[in-house]
């Protein structure tokens, strides 16, 4: 089984509706993100967690929010899905400083959302 | 100036040819060095770590980090077409778990 998962993987929906993306995973991290992913832009993260209470934005969180349900679970919101939210969206985790490569993260499969 | 320059454009090479990639940055802070690989349809995986100025190699994989250049590497030999995907360079400072990514380059390999 994969140690990052995300659902859905597609998911088509029409401007204005609200959308949650979920994110689980079985690492054991306390770390987890919330990236997109454009076509010519790269990734950019869009909101971070460092444990259970901890919630950070990103460098473009306006028009996302977030939720860490559980060490193990981390969900994204679009409360009004808008055209240009169409893109890919990743989830990863990382260990604590003190864990030895403590820097890598790892990734979801991803989750194809295009708002119409 | 954005933090991590990587030029996107596609690169196309012949099966067992050198691919060679590169990023700059602007932060000479910044201490740990990475490059991902990603598959079509697929999240990113981490593909070579290196920490500081040096060279590391990993089979047909070498990474450089050149920190007086503010200047980072990737060369693949002997290319393979299973080698074609996107390879995004990544970096962060010491103690800090938020990474500044590269554009990607997708690189394909025609057999």
């Amino acid at each position: 089984d994969a140690d990052v998962t995300q659902t859905p993987r597609n998911r088509i929906t029409k401007t204005g509706k609200r959308i949650m993306l979920e994110c689980s995973q079985t690492k054991g991290h306390d770390r987890m993100y919330w990236y997109r992913q454009d076509p010519g832009l790269g990734l950019r993260l869009i909101y971070y967690s460092f444990d259970v209470k901890d919630i950070n934005k990103g460098e473009i969180s306006d028009g996302y929010s977030v939720s860490r349900q559980a060490q193990a679970k981390f969900s994204l919101s679009l409360e009004s899905a808008i055209p240009n939210q169409t893109a890919l969206y990743f989830c990863a985790t990382s260990g604590r400083r003190t864990e030895p490569g403590y820097n890598e993260q790892f990734f979801g499969p991803g989750t194809r959302l295009t708002v119409l | 100036q954005k933090e991590v320059e990587q030029d996107p454009g596609p690169l196309s090479v012949p099966e067992g040819a050198i691919v060679s990639l590169n990023c700059t940055y602007s932060n000479s802070a910044f201490q740990y060095f990475m490059w991902y690989r990603q598959y079509s349809r697929k999240g990113p995986e981490l593909l070579m770590y290196t920490y500081s100025s040096g060279n590391k190699e990993d089979g047909r994989f070498t990474a450089q980090v050149d920190k007086s250049s503010k200047y980072i590497s990737l060369f693949i030999r002997d290319s393979q077409p299973s080698d074609s995907a996107t390879y995004l360079c990544a970096m962060t400072l010491y103690g800090n778990n938020r990474l500044a990514f590269g554009k990607g380059n997708q690189v394909v390999v025609i057999p």
